[in-house]
């Protein structure tokens, strides 16, 4: 069984309107949860970390944990063609988990 | 903002040869990792440090090894290259004072191997 699971997509969603990425994780010991942007052909760019229950806002992006239901979400408003990318979870449990990713459109 | 460097940014090189990988990080970060990823695949853990002198094996077994004898330097090495390790190579670093676990990637080494 996969320690980080994601949606593999390909999610698509118009300009202007919410993506929500999902992501479910095994180890409940886990303390630390990021979100990375990986451009196609790019390497993965940190966006967000969050470490405790509840949302995190910082600009267009919110992220959202829910260690009781080992859930973390991100949501993406006012969604632009440049967010057009694979978006990774990536869970911390002493080592570092990456899930596979769900690749994101926004359609213009 | 991180600073992590890779070079050579792109090789392309005949089956047999003996290959280098570079990363550096100017962030004095104690972790630091390598992973392999294939175009539209998940990343794959192929090794990491926790310091000087620190090495171990990642998830995915490679033929590849590397070392640590600086804190800023993480290179790794193929002594003998083939077709199957053609793909791209990203470093990471972790450590910082304010975001221990936070990993910051460096560019890529995207490798072919003819």
């Amino acid at each position: 069984q996969k320690e980080v699971e994601q949606n593999s997509g390909p999610l698509s969603v118009p300009e202007g309107a919410i993506a929500s990425l999902n992501c479910t994780y095994s180890d409940r010991v886990s303390q630390s949860f990021f979100w990375y942007r990986q451009y196609s052909g790019k390497s993965p760019e940190l966006i967000m970390s969050i470490y405790s229950n509840g949302d995190k806002e910082d600009g267009r992006f919110t992220a959202q944990l829910n260690k009781a239901s080992q859930y973390v979400s991100l949501l993406i408003r006012d969604s632009q063609p440049s967010d057009s990318a694979t978006y990774l979870c990536a869970v911390n449990e002493g080592d570092m988990r990456f899930g596979a990713g769900t690749r994101l459109t926004v359609k213009p | 903002e991180a600073d992590i460097y890779q070079t050579p940014r792109y090789l392309v090189i005949g089956t047999g040869k003996k290959i280098t990988l570079e990363c550096s990080q100017t962030m004095g970060h104690d972790k630091m990792y390598w992973y392999q990823q294939d175009p539209g695949m998940e990343l794959h853990l192929i090794h990491y440090s926790y310091g000087v002198n620190s090495t171990e094996k990642g998830d995915l077994s490679s033929e590849s090894t590397v070392s640590r004898i600086r804190t800023e330097h993480f290179p790794l090495t193929l002594e003998s290259a083939r077709p199957s390790h053609t793909s791209q190579y990203l470093c990471a670093s972790s450590g910082g004072l304010l975001s221990y676990n936070e990993q910051f990637f460096g560019p890529g080494t995207r490798l072919t191997v003819l």
